[in-house]
């Protein structure tokens, strides 16, 4: 099956701690991103990455860190330096390019809850 | 900067009414609006796509309408089930280079279909 996976479903983090959300794809896309949804919002733009080996900050980059060493997977670390980290996070993938075709797919999510 | 606005924030139908759901953008310079379905704690499904020289897009009883010069977007639902009951979040795509394939998301529309 195609499709966008994320792992895990549910993470618990202690204060000060650093965690290590899982994305992988095997659409082929090219282009891949990270979203963060607050309970009753939008999702917010944390980090993209159009290509292998490169990625772009966000809205609300502040506190995250990404990788994109392979085409497939686009990992998300929340540091400690995120301040208010609980939060459902979204990962999606599209094909890239400056055209109107790029439509957005979505992984399932993980949900983040700091104790 | 774009934003993106769903009003009502939260909707309640009789099964077999119509739903008409409404979107509205700032800034007209898109490359395409996405529709989105998403259930509770899930990940987001895509609905429908359309292109920014296109005035609507249909799939099955969903038929979503776009009008740039107004910066409105309209998603129907025709002959509403139970099923549908769901939060349905709208996207814009930006046209600007620089800013890549970036989603700006709406707060989304809650909706609840009653049998």
């Amino acid at each position: 099956d195609g499709g966008i996976t994320q792992s895990p479903k549910y993470l618990f983090r202690k204060e000060g701690q650093n965690v290590t959300l899982s994305c992988e794809q095997n659409l082929n896309h090219d282009a891949m991103y990270w979203y963060r949804q607050d309970p009753g919002q939008g999702l917010r733009l944390i980090y993209y990455s159009q290509i292998v080996n490169d990625f772009q900050k966000g809205d609300i980059a502040e506190g995250y860190s990404v990788s994109r060493e392979k085409k497939e997977s686009f990992p998300l670390t929340v540091t400690s330096a995120q301040k208010n980290p609980t939060a459902f996070y979204l990962c999606a993938s599209s094909p890239w390019g400056m055209g109107a075709h790029n439509e957005q797919f979505f992984g399932p999510g993980t949900r983040l809850t700091v104790l | 900067k774009q934003e993106v606005t769903q009003i009502p924030a939260a909707l309640s139908v009789p099964e077999g009414e119509n739903l008409v759901l409404n979107c509205s953008f700032t800034d007209s310079a898109i490359y395409n609006l996405q529709w989105f379905r998403q259930d509770p704690g899930k990940g987001l499904t895509s609905l429908l796509l359309i292109q920014s020289s296109q005035r609507e897009q249909t799939s099955g009883r969903l038929n979503a309408s776009l009008d740039k010069s107004s910066g409105r977007s309209t998603l129907y639902i025709a002959a509403s089930q139970p099923g549908d009951s769901a939060t349905y979040l709208c996207a814009a795509a930006s046209l600007q280079k620089a800013a890549g394939n970036k989603l700006t998301f709406g707060g989304g529309t809650r909706v609840l279909v009653k049998p």
